[in-house]
């Protein structure tokens, strides 16, 4: 089983809907990072969460440590968020910064 | 600030070459590593680096090397590149505690 898992891999939108991604994780972390990858781009942090919820925009990331679940949120969507969204996860060693563990991210498409 | 800058962008070896991938980051950061991104799976962590002089073996070191002589750069070296080893590779800095995470442009490395 893989240690960050996210759903749904892939999902299809049409302009202006709601849109949520979703990442459920079974290690101990210290943070929670989405990231957006367009294609043949490179790769961009979009929220950093450690507890609660953060807003960017239309954009909104919520977690909930105690369930190790977190939710990435689009409002109002467009076709240029089109993209990969990747959850990754910042492990803990013994009080030191970890390494990320990365879900295998979910494609997100939306149709003018 | 370049922020991560990584060279070249696209290369194509034949089997058995080796090369070294550039990796530069004018951050000051200590945490830096590099990722493997194949189709279908998650980003996978090669090699990282805590600071200068100080390398680690991440999940997938097979056939690549690392050296930190600086805290600025932080290059890979495929020894004898196989075909298993096509892939888009990214290298990565990070702030204290992994709160913000940084990505270079991506190299697309194909051999045949």
């Amino acid at each position: 089983k893989n240690e960050v898992e996210q759903s749904p891999q892939n999902l299809t939108a049409q302009e202006g809907e709601f849109i949520t991604i979703n990442c459920s994780y079974s290690v101990g972390i210290s943070a929670l990072h989405w990231l957006q990858q367009h294609p043949g781009g490179g790769i961009v942090s979009l929220f950093m969460l450690s507890s609660g919820k953060k807003k960017h925009g239309r954009l909104i990331a919520t977690i909930n440590i105690q369930e190790k679940h977190s939710s990435l949120h689009i409002t109002a969507s467009h076709p240029r968020d089109s993209a990969v969204y990747i959850c990754a996860v910042l492990g803990v060693i013994g009080g030191s910064q970890g390494n990320l563990i990365f879900g295998k991210g979910t494609k997100l498409s939306v149709k003018p | 600030n370049a922020g991560v800058t990584q060279t070249p962008k696209f290369q194509v070896l034949k089997t058995g070459q080796s090369m070294t991938l550039q990796c530069a980051q004018d951050m000051n950061h200590e945490y830096m590593s590099w990722y493997r991104q194949d189709p279908g799976m998650g980003l996978r962590l090669i090699h990282y680096s805590v600071g200068a002089g100080i390398t680690d073996q991440g999940e997938v070191p097979n056939g690549y090397n690392v050296s930190r002589s600086t805290t600025e750069d932080f290059p890979l070296r495929l020894l004898s590149a196989a075909p298993s080893q096509t892939s888009v590779y990214f290298c990565a800095s990070s702030s204290p505690r992994g709160t913000s995470q940084y990505f270079g442009p991506g190299t697309r490395l194909t051999v045949l």
